[in-house]
């Protein structure tokens, strides 16, 4: 069966300091990958989408990117985090053809 | 692109109460999901409904994708439904899925 991991679950970060976040599928292959923040109270936005190895799509010009440096490996960065920054991230998939989306458990992510 | 809109945005019930959540959404799509966001954050698949109608247990969905909306209902309600309520929904040319802002459960004892 598939599965997707997400780490790590919490996160307190300084401003300015760099941001590595990863998500991880297993049990399929090529399945599209997403990033989403949802800040305290709010809608999941969808920052990332990713259809394979090297193609990634932006949906908000901000502070992040995102890499796929494997099928089924997804990675969300920042440089120097900002405030603004701060929220729960999390990582998704589906298969080809639109199926069934699954979600990861989620990073909070406090920019201190 | 795309718009997805839910209503209520809240709503308070007691227990054993029944409800209905609408989600409209602006374009056709070849795919609807309803999610239940736990008080962890974690978001639980409830249905995966691009069309028909789907039960389990106390809860169904109902998707008119000709008409662009989708109803989950919940009967018999208890404590334990109380969260968030996300239908997300997509079409393949875009390959996004897109979330509509949620409805807010809350189920009083």
């Amino acid at each position: 069966s598939q599965t997707i991991h997400q780490w790590p679950a919490t996160l307190v970060q300084p401003v300015g300091s760099p941001l590595s976040l990863e998500c991880t599928v297993e049990g399929t292959s090529n399945p599209n990958l997403y990033w989403y923040r949802q800040a305290a109270g709010r809608g999941l936005q969808l920052l990332f989408y990713s259809v394979g190895i090297g193609q990634i799509s932006s949906e908000v010009p901000q502070n992040l990117s995102a890499s796929r440096p494997q099928d089924r490996q997804f990675i969300l960065s920042s440089k120097k985090l900002l405030l603004s920054d701060s929220g729960f991230y999390l990582c998704a998939w589906n298969g080809m053809g639109h199926t069934e989306a699954f979600f990861g458990q989620g990073t909070r992510l406090t920019v201190v | 692109g795309i718009q997805v809109e839910q209503s209520p945005p809240d709503l308070i019930l007691q227990e054993g109460a029944n409800s209905t959540l609408r989600c409209n959404f602006s374009d056709s799509v070849n795919n609807l999901q309803w999610f239940h966001q736990n008080p962890w954050g974690q978001l639980i698949n409830l249905f995966y409904i691009p069309s028909g109608t789907k039960q389990n247990g106390r809860l169904s969905a109902t998707t008119v994708a000709t008409e662009r909306y989708s109803l989950l209902y919940i009967s018999s309600s208890q404590t334990t439904d109380s969260g968030v309520y996300f239908c997300a929904t997509g079409y393949s040319s875009a390959s996004k899925i897109i979330f509509g802002s949620g409805t807010r459960l809350s189920i009083r004892p």
